[in-house]
């Protein structure tokens, strides 16, 4: 069966610490990964996606993800996180041709201290 | 343009009794799909409409249940409730529900059983 699992339930970093949030997948054949962020109060939206190409995506806030296939993982990054990143954070995946719908990671809950 | 609008944001009701929940997408936007939000399950896609279709349904009993309307407004029905039904009810729209697609998530509607 298809699924995603994301490593971490809570992370803690001081502001200027690098993130990395784990991610891994489990599809065969082609795979459509996303990473979806929830904003205290706001709704989920887009950080990025990958779906073929440069293994290296970038999205929105400075964020990025390495989609790497022999380890079924599509990690998220970010160099120096800042106290507005406090959020929780989704990892997702398409469940391949003929599907509409999105598989979601339990999430991952970051909070940034000032 | 106007979000994903869901209503009503809040619900309470008790074991047993039905609810309807509503949902409006991004105007042009065809696909609707309805996922439930807990803090044990995460996200869980619940079904998927195009065009008054069901394309995708999830792992959830035949108490769930939804429709689309001509106007791609789409609602979702819970019947006989229960306890564990409790959860943030999110709706999420596309143009075609592709997987190449970005979906753009309304805030939910949290409903609370008693």
């Amino acid at each position: 069966a298809q699924s995603v699992s994301q490593h971490n339930h809570h992370v803690i970093l001081s502001e200027a610490a690098s993130l990395e949030l784990g991610c891994n997948y489990s599809y065969g054949g082609t795979v459509n990964l996303f990473w979806y962020v929830q904003y205290p109060g706001q709704h989920l939206q887009l950080l990025l996606k990958y779906f073929s190409g440069d293994p290296l995506v970038k999205g929105i806030k400075g964020f990025e993800a390495e989609f790497i296939k022999s380890k079924f993982s599509f990690n998220l990054r970010k160099p120096s996180v800042q106290w507005s990143d406090t959020a929780e954070y989704f990892c997702a995946g398409h469940s391949g041709a003929g599907s509409y719908q999105l598989t979601f990671g339990k999430g991952t809950k970051l909070s940034v201290i000032p | 343009k106007a979000g994903v609008t869901q209503t009503p944001r809040y619900l309470i009701k008790t074991r047993g009794q039905q609810v309807t929940l509503s949902c409006s997408p991004i105007s042009g936007h065809r696909s609707v799909s309805w996922y439930q939000q807990t803090p044990g399950q995460g996200l869980q896609f619940l079904f998927e409409y195009f065009s008054e279709t069901q394309r995708n349904k999830g792992n959830f009993p035949g108490r769930f249940s939804g429709r689309q309307f001509s106007n791609s407004r789409s609602e979702m029905n819970v019947s006989t409730l229960e306890l564990g039904d409790s959860a943030l009810y999110l709706c999420a729209s596309s143009y075609t529900g592709q997987l190449n697609e970005k979906l753009f998530f309304g805030s939910g509607t949290q409903l609370s059983v008693l």
